[in-house]
This record gives structure tokens, C-alpha cells and sequence, in this order.
């Protein structure tokens, strides 16, 4: 099973600061490398695919980066709206398909 | 307009047994793998099954393998959930998704709003 680790747990930052989020695989999953977005009573939302693809819809401030075992997350220019907890998922080896711990973006 | 509606949830006694339903629309349902992830509460996604777009295979987490049956009738656009022995570890947000494009891709670019399941004595 690939363990996706998630760091740091949670973030704090101000509206307009860059996001670095991270997601570390216990085993290589190439570019099988997954983001999303979840609010508060809302269903997660992809944002990137294939570690650098950006979802239809999702603006250019989101990037991914990142292959092998070390990828990254990065939100430009924090919006109010980006304040919302963040999944890593892999689908190079399933199953089981593997979601990572969540990365948490708060308000600083 | 893609729309997933899962429903049947509720509130069940340990060891009991559920079924939920995942209602597809705006997409051709049988073209297209689908999948059943949960998230149990103040917690993280949880992958639990995959069913085949031609529903000739299916694939399951450890944690529910034997207990849980993934099924899908493309006549009526439905995804299932067959849930037995059920404890209170299941308790979670049950959500059904759907693969970014036909096949098993994996990339789930459409989610329902999900439906609770509370296993409780």
C-alpha cells in the first residue's frame, strides 16, 4: 500500500500569501499524483491531476509540481476562498487507492 | 450537467446492515467506472470500492473487503453500496465519484454530496 504523507499538518497564512503544501509517497507513483479541495460540508473538489494538470475550471494561482515520491501544492496568492482543508491522492498503485492526511490552509 | 445523489443512509445498530444508492445523471453512467470513498467524522478520505464501468470486476479496501458488496444497474444509472456487519467505525459520510473519463482512471472529477451513516447502539 502507498502512504502518502501529508506536511505540515496545518498552515497558517494571510490572504494574499503563497501556499506550499507538500505530499510525500512511501513508494514511487510517478506523476499519479492527485490534489483536492474540500470546504466545510462540501464534497472534495479536484484541482490537480497527474501532479501538474490543472482541473477544468480551477484557477491558474493553483500548480502542482512534483514527481517519484515528492510533490507540492502551490497557491500563488491566497484568496478568502482557498481557506480549506487539502487531500493528496495516488492512483499508480491501487488497489488500495490512497488519499493522504489533509493538509489544513487556516487564516492567519 | 453531471449530478451524483447518494441516499440511503441512517442510523443502524452494530452489526446491522444498509444499502446505499448513488442516483448518476448528465453523463453516460455505463461507460464509466465508479467509485464509493467515505469520510469519517473530522477525519479523511477514505477509498472503499471501485466498480468496473462493465461491471465484469470490483475492488475493495481491506477494511470492508467481505462485508461490503459494490454493485451498478446502467439500465437505471445506479450505483450500490451493500453493507453488512456493520460497526462503529463505519459511521462516515458515505460519497460515490466518478472517474474523469471512461475507464479506470481513477481521477475523480465529479462527487455526490454524500450520505451519513451513523452505526450506534
Amino acid at each position: 500500500e502507498v502512504v502518502l504523507t501529508q506536511f505540515p499538518a496545518t498552515l497558517s497564512l494571510s490572504p494574499g500569501e503563497r501556499a506550499t503544501l507538500s505530499c510525500r509517497a512511501s513508494q514511487s507513483v510517478d506523476i499519479n499524483l492527485l490534489w483536492y479541495q474540500q470546504k466545510p460540508g462540501q464534497a472534495p473538489r479536484l484541482l490537480i491531476y497527474d501532479a501538474s494538470n490543472r482541473a477544468t475550471g480551477i484557477p491558474v494561482r493553483f500548480s502542482g509540481s512534483g514527481s517519484g515520491t515528492d510533490f507540492t501544492l502551490t497557491i500563488s496568492s491566497l484568496e478568502p476562498e482557498d481557506f480549506a482543508v487539502y487531500y493528496c491522492q495516488q492512483r499508480k498503485i491501487w488497489p488500495p487507492l490512497t488519499f493522504g492526511g489533509g493538509t489544513k490552509v487556516e487564516i492567519k | 450537467e453531471v449530478q451524483l445523489l447518494e441516499s440511503g443512509g441512517d442510523l443502524v445498530q452494530p452489526g446491522g446492515s444498509l444499502r446505499l444508492s448513488c442516483a448518476a445523471s448528465g453523463f453516460m453512467f455505463r461507460t464509466y467506472a465508479m467509485s464509493w470513498v467515505r469520510q469519517a467524522p473530522g477525519k479523511g478520505l477514505e477509498w472503499l470500492s471501485t466498480i468496473r464501468e462493465s461491471d465484469d470486476g470490483a475492488y475493495y479496501a481491506d477494511s470492508v473487503k467481505g462485508r461490503f458488496t459494490v454493485s451498478r444497474d446502467s439500465s437505471k444509472n445506479n450505483l450500490y453500496l451493500q453493507m453488512n456487519s456493520l460497526s462503529v467505525e463505519d459511521t462516515a459520510l458515505y460519497y460515490c465519484a466518478r472517474a474523469r473519463s471512461p475507464g479506470m482512471n481513477m481521477i475523480f472529477d465529479y462527487w455526490g454530496r454524500g450520505t451519513l451513516v451513523t452505526v450506534s447502539s
